[in-house]
Formats: C-alpha cells, sequence, structure tokens
C-alpha cells in the first residue's frame, strides 16, 4: 500500500533563516506531487505540483521554491523566511487522471 | 476554470441527528471526479468519499452518502447518526485530468 510522509512535523524558524521541508511517497511510482500551505482555519492554498523529476510548476509567486530530485521526493524550501510564511504545510500525491489526492500528516510552521 | 464553491462557513448538528453540507462546482468537463475531504484538529486531511461523474448512482460509505445531481452540477454531503467524532473542517473538491481544486471548506460543529 502507498504511504507518504513528511517530515519534519513541527518547525519554528527565526525570520530570515532556511527553510527545508521533505515529502516522501512510498509504494508507488510516478505520482504527481503537489505543496499546499493552510493559513489557522481556513482553506488550501496550492503551492507548488510536479508531474515528474525535475518538473515543477509554481501556482503563487512567493520566496518559496520546490524541487523533485527523485521521483517519490519532493522537498520545499526559502532561501529566507518571512513571517507570512507560517501556516501548516501539506504534501499530497496522486496517481495520473483525475483521481483521489492523498495527503501526508503536514508540517506546522511557526516563522518568529 | 473550474471552479468549487461551498456556502456555508459553518454549521453544526446535534450528536445523532441527520446534516447535509452544500457544494457547487462549474466545469466544462464531461469526465472528473468529486471528492469530500474531512480535516479534524489533528489537521490530518482524510478522504471520506469519492463520486466519478459518469456513474449516477450517488456513493455511500457508511455514515456518510452524496447527493450528485450533475446537470445541476451539486454534490452535497448527508451525514447520518452524527457524532462527536464528525467535527472538522469539510472540504470539496474537483478533479479533472489537469486540476484539483478544493472548495473553501464548511466547519462542522457536533453538539453533545
Amino acid at each position: 500500500s502507498q504511504t507518504i510522509h513528511q517530515w519534519p512535523a513541527t518547525l519554528v524558524q527565526p525570520v530570515g533563516s532556511p527553510l527545508s521541508l521533505e515529502c516522501t511517497v512510498e509504494g508507488t511510482s510516478n505520482p504527481n506531487l503537489y505543496w499546499y500551505r493552510q493559513a489557522a482555519g481556513r482553506g488550501l492554498q496550492l503551492l507548488f505540483y510536479s508531474v515528474g523529476i525535475g518538473q515543477i510548476s509554481s501556482e503563487v509567486p512567493q520566496n518559496l521554491s520546490a524541487s523533485r530530485p527523485q521521483d517519490r521526493q519532493f522537498i520545499l524550501s526559502s532561501k529566507k523566511l518571512l513571517l507570512s510564511d507560517s501556516g501548516f504545510y501539506l504534501c499530497a500525491w496522486r496517481a495520473g487522471g483525475p483521481d483521489t489526492q492523498y495527503f501526508g500528516p503536514g508540517t506546522r510552521l511557526t516563522v518568529l | 476554470a473550474q471552479t468549487v464553491t461551498q456556502s456555508q462557513p459553518e454549521m453544526s448538528v446535534q450528536e445523532a441527528e441527520t446534516v447535509t453540507l452544500s457544494c457547487t462546482y462549474d466545469t466544462s468537463e464531461n469526465n472528473y471526479y468529486l471528492f469530500w475531504y474531512k480535516q479534524p484538529p489533528s489537521r490530518q486531511m482524510i478522504l471520506v468519499i469519492r463520486q466519478e461523474a459518469y456513474k449516477q448512482q450517488n456513493a455511500t460509505e457508511n455514515r456518510f452518502s452524496v447527493n450528485f445531481q450533475k446537470a445541476a452540477k451539486s454534490f452535497s454531503l448527508k451525514i447520518s447518526d452524527s457524532q462527536l467524532g464528525d467535527t472538522a473542517m469539510y472540504f470539496c473538491a474537483f478533479a479533472d485530468g489537469q486540476n484539483f481544486v478544493f472548495g473553501p471548506g464548511t466547519r462542522l460543529s457536533v453538539l453533545p
């Protein structure tokens, strides 16, 4: 069966520090991968998605970036965090086609 | 572009009662999927139910069922015999081959 992991689960970082959040999927190959951000009590904002290694599409201009160095690994990064980057970050995967997205447990990021 | 609308930001229901959450969507596609996700206080996104647009029969998962009206582009979720553990944010979502779009969510509180 497929599983999706995210780490760390919780992160507190100072403004201006770098960021690296990792997402890995097991039990499937060539998944579509997604990064979402969610403010408290709000909906999901799609940040990036990837249909293959090295292929990244950005939905929202910001100081974040994403990379997909391996088929089942998706990384969210920043060189310098802003206060507004605080939030809950969710990674998701789905097989090709109009099918279900499955989510990881999320990372709670607080920027101080 | 596809859009998903949830017109009820918040709802409440008494334990053991039935509640219906509304969702409408807009698309010109004929082949797509619709979903309801649940996000409890843990913030893990959990798939509740999904519906393939080509199927006329409404999907059912235990106490959860949908009323899919394709011509009206409506996809409501009915929760029967509500339980305290059903307290969560509920997101309606649409997917076709290219897009995966979430609604803004409905916060459901089940009252003892």
